[in-house]
């Protein structure tokens, strides 16, 4: 099946530092991806919608400068959490719909990525 | 916002059908009916999806009533491994629209 790839699994860093987060569609293009984030005993919450070539589209309280998003190819996209603090400590998760162009195919997950900020 | 209704938790004997149901009463015409579960500390897993008809995979099954308000997902044989967090979700087949998730049912599987 569609496997999406998620790198790193996790990071912890100190705070005020920038943190990259990759996510890669492995066996599947996709003009489009999604990333989320997870607070502890939280559901999953949209950030963004990254599109390969352009800008991505940033949910209402989701601070775009704060977290900077690249879909450079059709197989990545980036998430980088700039000068990140405590408060920016969560699980991230990108997602990307494929394979095949249907509306109707489902997204698939990557492993996510849990950040902790000291 | 999330549009469906799921109970909070729910607890299944190890080898039994897990029926987990979820209400949609404002699903659209051209709205799916997406089911996902999430194990902790992990990426959300696809589990099935469908818009009308009953679907059944390798790893579930899932009932939609006929006027659509409702359906039920339903794990055959449940095992210590379907214990997750399951999230029914309904997404407009257009475009990319993201999915959205709720709060989801937490399934727990009793040996």
């Amino acid at each position: 099946g569609a496997v999406v790839s998620q790198h790193p699994s996790w990071v912890i860093c100190k705070s005020g530092t920038s943190v990259k987060i990759e996510c890669r569609s492995l066996d599947f293009q996709a003009t489009t991806m999604f990333w989320y984030r997870q607070f502890p005993k939280q559901s999953l919450m949209l950030m963004a919608t990254s599109n390969e070539g352009s800008k991505a589209t940033y949910e209402q309280g989701v601070e775009k400068d704060k977290f900077l998003i690249n879909h450079a190819s059709l197989t990545l996209s980036t998430l980088t959490v700039t000068s990140a603090h405590p408060e920016d400590s969560s699980f991230y998760i990108c997602s990307a719909r494929g394979p095949g162009q249907g509306s109707n195919q489902p997204q698939h997950f990557g492993d996510g990525t849990r950040l902790s900020i000291l | 916002d999330a549009k469906t209704t799921q109970p909070t938790s729910m607890d299944c004997a190890e080898g039994r059908a897990a029926n987990l149901p979820c209400n949609h009463s404002t699903i659209s015409g051209n709205e799916y009916v997406y089911w996902y579960r999430q194990i902790h500390s992990q990426g959300p897993q696809y589990i099935i999806h469908g818009l009308k008809n009953n679907e059944t995979n390798e790893m579930a099954s899932l009932i939609i009533t006929e006027d659509r308000k409702s359906s039920t997902l339903i794990l055959p044989h449940a095992t210590l491994r379907d214990t997750a967090v399951y999230y029914c979700i309904v997404r407009v087949a257009k475009g990319n629209t993201p999915l959205v998730f709720g709060k989801g049912t937490r399934l727990s599987v009793i040996a």
